[in-house]
């Protein structure tokens, strides 16, 4: 198993809510990205975090943002969820390109 | 925008046949390729990658090619075992940033004992 760890494992949420997920990357690994597996579907790149700054977004409205901390640590967060943004949210860190995931966080919306 | 398709999306092989799982992609500055192994419930797992400078990669009964030229990369797994069993996910990274990838959709494995 990798080093990277996320919280909470399971959410469940009304929608209209807001979310905030974490993340602690791999020793060393000062690359955060976020992704969103629907169920039987790839992940899908969120965005990722090099040093604290956004490098990089994929095809996500605004209320998904993020924030990567000086530990390099990371923040996915969602505002007014939609019944669409039940998924497993997945981050994955890495150092010279290869990307390590951690378990996910299964967020149910009703 | 960038893509990469898969196929099959399912495959079904008797252990200790090979499997071939196929991947192409729009992005023509994609420079890595990573393969995904998913078992049911867990994280996705790397297992193998190549980045366009290689043409052929190989550990163990896992390989996989790259044609540039074709847009086209391929995981082979020899000797299947029934622990290979899981669905698999091919990437291509955007915009040339290893960093950021695009994801098939998956190919569901099952290798029968």
């Amino acid at each position: 198993e990798t080093g990277v760890t996320q919280s909470p494992t399971h959410l469940i949420k009304t929608r209209g809510q807001q979310v905030t997920l974490r993340c602690s990357s791999q020793s060393g690994h000062n690359t955060v990205s976020w992704y969103q597996q629907a169920l039987g579907q790839g992940p899908q790149f969120i965005f990722q975090y090099y040093r604290e700054e956004e490098n990089g977004r994929g095809n996500f409205p605004p209320r998904f943002s993020g924030l990567q901390f000086p530990n390099y640590s990371s923040e996915l967060n969602v505002n007014a969820l939609e019944l669409d943004d039940s998924a497993l949210y997945l981050c994955a860190s890495s150092l010279l390109g290869e990307q390590f995931f951690g378990p996910g966080t299964r967020l149910t919306v009703l | 925008g960038e893509n990469v398709e898969q196929h099959p999306s399912t495959l079904s092989v008797q252990e200790g046949d090979s499997a071939v799982i196929k991947c192409t992609y729009s992005d023509s500055a994609s420079n890595y390729f990573p393969w995904y192994k998913q078992e049911l419930g867990k994280r996705p797992q790397l297992i193998i990658d190549i980045r366009s400078n290689v043409g052929e990669k190989k550990d163990q009964r896992i390989a996989v090619t790259l044609n540039k030229t074709a847009k086209h990369f391929s995981l082979h797994i020899t000797e299947t075992q029934p622990e290979d069993s899981a669905v698999y996910f091919c990437a291509a990274s955007i915009k040339g940033s290893q960093g950021n990838l695009i994801f098939g959709k998956g190919t569901k494995l099952s290798v029968k004992p």
